[in-house]
């Protein structure tokens, strides 16, 4: 069982380069969510995606897009990294048909930018 | 706004003695869910239990039990019996359930539980 499968796991960059984080599900979840974690803060959310088609922002989007590339897919791309977007990126998925389920994660990407 | 407090940064055990991780919580809905998850020093994110607002009913799973009380808005999580095992960083979430949420987590930053041999 896959689950969410988060690729690369590892990248250094250096300032300025571009990257994709790619990001894919196999439960057949509606919602997927991308969270970047700091040292000592919890995770904080960078943008989500309802469903297929739509995305949103969420508490820190600056300096990252994403795409909902279809139902199983989500991908987070830095055009311009930055220092300050070093950091551990986490993708997740959530089945939002019905109540409040839990969001399942990938084993996170430890990016560096340099 | 809503909030979530997990006042202990960090707590150290000696292996067999229980712990409480306390987490504390600020939301103006009645219709809200409390996680906790679990991230070992392996990184990844270990979903635990999920609570409604409207089941105050404590749950215990094997050596972990649960404590919710809307009283003092507190969400605690009991390790009975410790072991090496359990030494993990430890978050409490909420989510609200309000129009326009989309049921985002709002975390809180987590306690370090060491369980020492």
């Amino acid at each position: 069982n896959a689950g969410v499968t988060q690729t690369p796991k590892f990248q250094v960059l250096k300032t300025g380069q571009s990257m994709t984080l790619q990001c894919a599900q196999d439960m057949n979840h509606n919602s997927m969510y991308w969270y970047r974690q700091d040292p000592g803060m919890g995770l904080r959310l960078i943008y989500y995606s309802a469903s297929e088609g739509t995305t949103d922002k969420g508490e820190v989007p600056n300096g990252y897009n994403v795409s909902r590339l279809n139902k199983r897919e989500f991908s987070l791309r830095l055009e311009s990294a930055a220092p300050s977007q070093t950091s551990v990126y986490f993708c997740a998925s959530r089945d939002s048909t019905f109540g409040n389920q839990p969001q399942h994660f990938g084993d996170g990407t430890r990016l560096s930018i340099l | 706004a809503q909030k979530v407090t997990q006042a202990q940064t960090e707590i150290s055990v000696v292996e067999k003695e229980d712990v409480t991780l306390d987490c504390v919580y600020e939301t103006r809905d009645t219709t809200y869910y409390l996680f906790w998850y679990k991230q070992p020093p392996s990184g990844e994110l270990v979903f635990l239990i999920r609570r409604n607002s409207f089941d105050e009913q404590n749950e215990i799973s094997g050596r972990y039990s649960w404590n919710f009380q809307k009283s003092t808005s507190s969400f605690n999580f009991t390790i009975t019996a410790s072991q090496v095992v359990d030494s993990a960083v430890y978050f409490c979430a909420l989510s609200e359930v309000s129009q326009g949420s989309n049921y985002q987590l709002i975390w809180g930053a987590g306690t370090k539980l060491i369980i020492k041999p």
